[in-house]
C-alpha cells in the first residue's frame, strides 16, 4: 500500500525558512522512474506545483519560486525534504507532496497535506 | 512559462454529460492528467495519459487531448462528482495545473 505524509511545523514567522518532510512507503524512492513532488494549494485556491526530485537524484522547481526552492531526499528514510526560504504571509497554504510512477508526470498518489500558516 | 486554462465552473443535471475542458499551447504533443478534488481533501487522479483510468475510477470519467485542448468528460453526472476538477501537464520537466473547474450538479 502506497502511501504518503507530509510534516513539519504548521506557523512560521515571515522570513523564517520552512521546512517540510514527506515520508513515503509502499515504494522506495530508489526504484527507477518513482519520483515524488511537492505542490501547495493556498486557502480557496488552485493548485501550484513547487519541485520535484526524481529517482536518479535530479531536480526540477517552479520557474517563480526555484530562488527559494531546495528539494532533496534520503533513501535510506524514505523521505523526501523541501525547503522554503524567506517565507511570506501570501504562502501561508496546504502542502503536498505526491508520487509520480514514470516519466509522464502523472501524480498517482498524495499525501493528506500539511497546512502552513505564515504569521507573525 | 506554459499554462494552463480552464473554465472556472460549469454546472450540470444529474444523469447527464460533463465537459470540462483544459487549453494550453500544443497540449495535444504532452499528456494530460485530470486530478478531481472534493472539500477538505487531497486531490484524487482520475484520468492520466489523456485517456487513462486509474483504477477504482468509475467508467463514466473519461479524457481525450488533441490540439490545443483536453477535456474530461463525465458521462452519466452523478450528485458525488460535485468537486473541483484540475488538469495537469508536464513540460520539459515542469508540471503545470491549470486553475480548477468547480463542477456542480444541479
Amino acid at each position: 500500500q502506497v502511501t504518503l505524509k507530509e510534516s513539519g511545523p504548521v506557523l512560521v514567522k515571515p522570513t523564517e525558512t520552512l521546512t517540510l518532510t514527506c515520508t513515503v512507503s509502499g515504494f522506495s524512492l530508489s526504484n527507477a522512474r518513482m519520483g515524488v513532488s511537492w505542490i501547495r494549494q493556498p486557502p480557496g485556491k488552485a493548485l501550484e506545483w513547487l519541485a520535484h526530485i526524481f529517482s536518479n537524484d535530479e531536480k526540477s522547481y517552479s520557474t517563480s519560486l526555484k530562488s527559494r526552492l531546495t528539494i532533496s531526499k534520503d533513501t535510506s528514510k524514505s523521505q523526501v525534504v523541501l525547503t522554503m526560504t524567506n517565507m511570506d504571509p501570501v504562502d501561508t497554504a496546504t502542502y503536498y507532496c505526491a508520487r509520480t510512477p514514470g516519466t509522464t508526470g502523472d501524480l498517482d498518489y498524495w499525501g493528506q497535506g500539511t497546512l502552513v500558516t505564515v504569521s507573525s | 512559462s506554459y499554462e494552463l486554462t480552464q473554465p472556472p465552473s460549469v454546472s450540470v443535471s444529474p444523469g447527464q454529460t460533463a465537459s470540462i475542458t483544459c487549453s494550453g499551447d500544443k497540449l495535444g504533443d504532452k499528456y494530460a492528467c485530470w486530478y478531481q478534488q472534493k472539500p477538505g481533501q487531497s486531490p484524487v487522479l482520475v484520468i492520466y495519459q489523456d485517456t487513462k483510468r486509474p483504477s477504482g475510477i468509475p467508467e463514466r470519467f473519461s479524457g481525450s487531448n488533441s490540439g490545443n485542448t483536453a477535456t474530461l468528460t463525465i458521462s452519466g453526472t452523478q450528485a458525488m462528482d460535485e468537486a473541483n476538477y484540475y488538469c495537469q501537464a508536464w513540460d520539459s520537466s515542469v508540471w503545470v495545473f491549470g486553475g480548477g473547474t468547480k463542477l456542480t450538479v444541479l
